[in-house]
């Protein structure tokens, strides 16, 4: 099974600033990367697929690379909505892993 | 837009039964593979279990595999999760979610429904 390790479990950031999560694959999973938000109470929201491309509707201050192993969710510019738990999952084959989550609070 | 709506949760004795469902509003779901993600009180997600579109290709996760069952029935529309000898640790909010498109490859979940919570406790 493919692991996936997110970095920071938690971050502190103040609206305008630039955001960047990690997520490390326990082997190569070719840009089968997705990263999701979510919000208390909610369903998980796509943000991000195939590492780099956008979910429908997403703002474009949310960005995503990587290959290999290592991947990176990028928030250019934080909105106050941004604030939640963010998640990347790999789907490299089964099972689907999720990392453990970010999130990320208001400093 | 389509829109997925879970119903089936409930509070159960370890050991019990549930079956969870999962209505599309839209004819395309036929088209769409689907998973089942949970996510246990304040934890993370789980992915729990894949049917592709007609039902060629089913997987699960380690920890439900053989007693967890999901099946789907495209003239309604419909998915589900026949969950049996339930445990404690299957507490949780179950989500159903659309894959991208698996004829892409993209695996990920870009439509969920607003979860179901199953409780499993004496």
């Amino acid at each position: 099974d493919i692991q996936m390790t997110q970095s920071p479990s938690s971050l502190s950031a103040s609206v305008g600033d630039r955001v960047t999560i990690t997520c490390r694959a326990s082997q190569g999973i070719r840009n089968s990367l997705a990263w999701y938000q979510q919000k208390p109470g909610k369903a998980p929201k796509l943000l991000l697929f195939a590492a780099s491309k956008l979910g429908s509707g997403v703002p474009s201050r949310f960005s995503g690379s990587g290959s290999g192993t290592d991947y990176t969710l990028t928030i250019s510019s934080l909105q106050p909505e941004d604030f939640a738990t963010y998640y990347c999952q790999h789907y490299f084959g089964t099972p689907y892993n999720f990392g453990q989550g970010t999130k990320l609070e208001i400093k | 837009e389509v829109h997925l709506v879970e119903s089936g949760g409930g509070l159960v004795q370890p050991g019990g039964s549930l079956r969870l469902s999962c209505v599309a509003s839209e004819s395309t779901f036929s088209d769409d593979a689907m998973n089942w993600v949970r996510q246990a009180p304040g934890k993370g997600l789980e992915w729990v279990s894949y049917i592709s579109s007609r039902s060629r290709t089913i997987d699960y996760a380690d920890s439900v595999r053989g007693r967890f069952t999901i099946s789907r029935d495209n003239a309604k529309n419909s998915l589900f999760l026949q969950m049996n000898s339930l445990r404690v640790e299957d507490t949780a909010v179950y989500y159903c979610a659309r894959v991208i498109d698996a004829f892409l490859g993209y695996y990920g979940m870009d439509v969920w429904g607003q979860g179901t919570t199953v409780t499993i406790a004496s």
